[in-house]
């Protein structure tokens, strides 16, 4: 089992370009989310799905946008990038968001640095 | 609203020391209480939690309690090794939507 699985795994990435990360799990969960990890911030939320064919903003979510068509894969887009998005993405699956006591399981990481 | 205060880093302990990271937060309902860690270029992963008041979570040697009267959930590990160098995550969820809500995390780092 792989848990759940990120790609890429480092990009650099010219400003105004269009990128996709994606994340796929492979443990039938039905919650996912999108973090960003920066120095000095911690773990942000970007946009989350408690269930396939619903998402939902977090707390950054300007210039990202998600889909979630099924329930194994949700992919992070970034439709103009800027600088500013250059960090280090997570992507995160719990079994449910609504009991409250689910772990989170992460993926390895996709580190961006935008130009 | 919604917050989490952890001891700031980094941490510097000699192996066989005893650890304490110090965990506050702030918390609307009866949030349930997360620890993570992230060793060096890794992603992040569960390492103790606790559900409800006085429930101690364990795992790995480190414990942490859940004061509900203190709004606390301090970390600690009596005999730390090399391997526990890591960043540390406290973690609430809480409000209806039950997300978690994240500390800025504290690196330990544990020299032989």
């Amino acid at each position: 089992i792989a848990g759940i699985t990120q790609a890429p795994t480092s990009q650099i990435l010219a400003a105004g370009r269009r990128m996709t990360l994606r994340c796929t799990q492979d443990m039938r969960h039905n919650a996912m989310y999108w973090y960003r990890q920066d120095l000095g911030l911690g773990l942000r939320l970007i946009h989350y799905s408690n269930t396939a064919g619903t998402t939902g903003k977090g707390e950054v979510p300007d210039g990202y946008s998600v889909s979630r068509a099924n329930t194994d894969d949700f992919p992070l887009t970034l439709a103009s990038a800027v600088p500013s998005q250059t960090s280090v993405y997570f992507c995160a699956s719990s079994e449910s968001s609504g009991r409250g006591t689910d772990t989170q399981y992460f993926g390895p990481g996709t580190r961006l640095t935008v130009l | 609203g919604n917050s989490v205060t952890q001891m700031e880093g980094p941490v510097t302990l000699s192996e066989e020391a005893f650890l304490t990271i110090n965990c506050t937060y702030t918390a609307t309902g009866y949030p349930s209480l997360f620890w993570y860690v992230q060793y060096p270029g890794e992603g992040l992963q569960l390492l103790l939690k606790a559900t409800k008041a006085d429930d101690k979570g364990s795992n790995k040697g480190f414990e942490a309690t859940y004061r509900k009267e203190t709004t606390s959930f301090h970390l600690e590990k009596g005999s730390v090794q090399v391997s526990d160098s890591a960043v540390y995550f406290c973690a609430p969820n809480a409000g209806n939507n039950r997300k978690l809500i994240w500390g800025l995390g504290t690196s330990l780092a544990v020299n032989p």
